[in-house]
């Protein structure tokens, strides 16, 4: 079946920090990737998505390229900064044959991001 | 713009009482979905619907039931509650194409004693 496996946090980093959390995924077919992200006490909002292989979503000065030979969907930024403190989940979307498109997400890693 | 809407924000239930939990959206989608979000597990589809009229099973249905009676609404129903369902509950919707981006309400916090 389909599912996506990302690296357990807490990830803590300092200020302007370079960030990757690695994110991977197994799934037959062609998915979407998505990077959500969801800040204290509020609900998943999208951050960036790739739509088929070698696209990459950018947003925010964060980035992620659909790898299709290494199923993979990193995410990365340059330099991080303290309101980039909440949790990332890695997610993928996927349809066979006409059959009904969910969203599968991986555990969430959370990062802090200190001054 | 509204989005998804979710209430109550915070709830809690006494072992076996029951309650519904109301989502709603404005943005004429015909995808909607019912998530738990439990620590350290990432989100758990519940129950998805893909119109009026339709739902469906996902992973962790057991102890919830839901309907979709319009466009807009898919609320969540506890019949019996026990402490596992103790959890945060997020409700989202998106259009059918699998390309586009769902949207979440702002959760439910759920505590059962």
């Amino acid at each position: 079946g389909n599912s996506v496996t990302q690296m357990e946090g807490p990830v803590t980093l300092s200020e302007e920090a370079f960030l990757t959390i690695n994110c991977t995924y197994t799934a037959t077919g062609y998915p979407s990737l998505f990077w959500y992200v969801q800040y204290p006490g509020e609900g998943l909002q999208l951050l960036l998505k790739a739509t088929k292989a070698d696209d990459k979503g950018s947003n925010k000065g964060f980035e992620a390229t659909y790898r299709k030979e290494t199923t993979s969907f990193h995410l990365e930024k340059g330099s991080v900064q303290v309101s980039d403190s909440a949790v990332y989940f890695c997610a993928l979307s996927a349809n066979y044959g006409g059959a009904t498109n969910k969203l599968i997400f991986g555990t969430g890693t959370l990062l802090a991001v200190q001054p | 713009n509204a989005g998804v809407t979710q209430t109550p924000k915070f709830r809690i239930l006494k072992i076996g009482q029951s309650m519904t939990l109301q989502c709603t959206q404005d943005m004429n989608h015909n995808y909607m979905y019912w998530y738990r979000q439990d620590p350290g597990m990432g989100l758990k589809l519940i129950y998805y619907s893909v119109g009026a009229g339709i739902t469906d099973k996902g992973e962790v249905p057991n102890g919830y039931n839901v309907s979709r009676s319009t466009t807009e609404d898919f609320p969540l129903r506890l019949e019996l509650a026990a402490p596992s369902q103790t959890s945060v509950y997020f409700c989202a919707s998106s259009y059918p194409e699998g390309s586009t981006e769902a949207f979440f309400g702002q959760g439910t916090r759920l505590t059962v004693v």
